[in-house]
Order: structure tokens, then C-alpha cells, then sequence
């Protein structure tokens, strides 16, 4: 199984909810990651899990806050977003983390609206 | 720090043209380099990678050399399809237990039939 998966496929939410993504790997990856996607532009990191530690924050504000339940599970918890937060939110992961030539898989990615 | 500078798009080319994407980077140390392609609607596919100098990665006719003298990974692919209409992003990661994949821009490409 070489797949990252990621639900919902679709999230529109308000400014007020409280909503949750998911991402699952069953690669055996220790790393895994989260990054954000506006249109026409390329990905940009916002966290990074190594053993399920959080190991990397790119300065990302808190109403994002992911959480890492296992080894194969990513979750990121979202509340009181801002419309500007609308983009394709990908998971991915890796196998050891400080290895720079172990590439990342990426997931399909949840596409979020916020109004 | 790290950087990767991509061929500006959009790049339109008509079915069985040639194709070269243009990728050259600054880092420290030894990067890695790879070249992810995304297709619409879709997350980030691994499409090639090249580990070390004068490496060369190639998958599904597209093939790159990691060039260390120019630094360069430039993609090319000999005859396009419509079916490679898709946005290709370069991308580097360095050793240094470093976890960040540095991307480029992006290019979109489009084959018209």
C-alpha cells in the first residue's frame, strides 16, 4: 500500500465552526507532514511529525493545530478560521525523516472553503 | 538559504513536441532533487528523483540529470501527451536532518491535440 489518504475530499465551514482533517498512511512512514496550497502556487509547509513528535511549526497561527494520534494517523483541528485560509490543505509523509533522499507522498488533499 | 527557480509558465505545446522544463537551485551541502507533477484536482505525484551528481531520474518518458556543475535538474520528456497536461513543480531537499522540501513556483504545462 503506497497511498495517503485524506478525508474530507471537501469541507466548507464557517468562521465559527469547529471542523477536523484527516490524513492515514499505512507505509510504515515515521514522518509525516502538513501543507497548505493556494491556487496557482506551490505547497508550503506548515508541520512536520517525526515519531509522532511534533517536530517542525512554520510559524502557523492556532487556529490550526494538528495532532498526531499514531504512527499512521495525522489529524489537524481547525477553528476560527478565516476566509483566507480557504486553499487545498495535503498531508504526506516520508520514511526516516533525516534521510534527504526519501521522498514525500502526497495525499489527494482536503479542499477548504471558509466563509 | 535553499531556493529553486522554475521556468516561468504557462508552457502550451501541441502532441508529440518536445518538451523541456528548466530548474536550477541554490543549497548548502548535497541536495536531493526531485520533480512532482499535480494533476488538476489532485495532490502532489512523486514523477522522478535524482539523489547525487550526474544521476539521472527518469519515469513514464520523463527523465532529469542532476547537473552539479550548472545546478541544474532540467525535465524533459521527448513526445508529449495530452494526457501530461499538468502543473510540474521542482523541488530540493538537503541532508542535515533538514524535514523541508523546497519547491519552485511551478510550470503548467498544456498539450493541445
Amino acid at each position: 500500500d503506497t497511498e495517503v489518504t485524506q478525508t474530507p475530499k471537501h469541507l466548507v465551514m464557517g468562521m465559527t465552526n469547529k471542523k477536523s482533517l484527516k490524513c492515514e498512511q499505512h507505509m510504515g512512514h515515521r514522518a509525516m507532514y502538513w501543507y497548505k496550497q493556494k491556487a496557482k502556487k506551490p505547497p508550503e509547509l506548515m508541520f512536520v511529525y517525526s515519531y509522532e513528535k511534533l517536530s517542525i511549526n512554520e510559524s502557523v497561527p492556532s487556529r490550526f493545530s494538528p495532532e498526531c494520534p499514531n504512527s499512521s494517523l495525522l489529524n489537524l483541528h481547525l477553528h476560527a478560521l478565516q476566509p483566507e485560509d480557504s486553499a487545498l490543505y495535503l498531508c504526506a509523509s516520508s520514511q526516516v525523516v533525516a534521510l534527504s533522499y526519501n521522498e514525500q507522498f502526497f495525499g489527494p488533499g482536503t479542499r477548504l472553503t471558509v466563509l | 538559504g535553499d531556493s529553486v527557480t522554475q521556468m516561468e509558465g504557462p508552457v502550451t505545446l501541441s502532441e508529440e513536441a518536445f518538451l523541456t522544463i528548466n530548474c536550477t537551485y541554490t543549497a548548502t551541502g548535497y541536495p536531493s532533487l526531485f520533480w512532482y507533477v499535480q494533476y488538476p484536482g489532485e495532490g502532489l505525484q512523486l514523477l522522478l528523483k535524482a539523489t547525487k551528481a550526474d544521476d539521472k531520474g527518469s519515469n513514464k518518458g520523463f527523465e532529469a540529470t542532476y547537473r552539479k556543475e550548472t545546478t541544474s535538474f532540467h525535465l524533459e520528456k521527448g513526445s508529449v501527451q495530452v494526457s501530461d497536461s499538468a502543473v510540474y513543480f521542482c523541488a530540493l531537499r538537503t541532508n542535515f536532518g533538514n524535514e523541508k522540501l523546497t519547491f519552485g513556483t511551478g510550470t503548467r504545462l498544456t498539450i493541445i491535440p
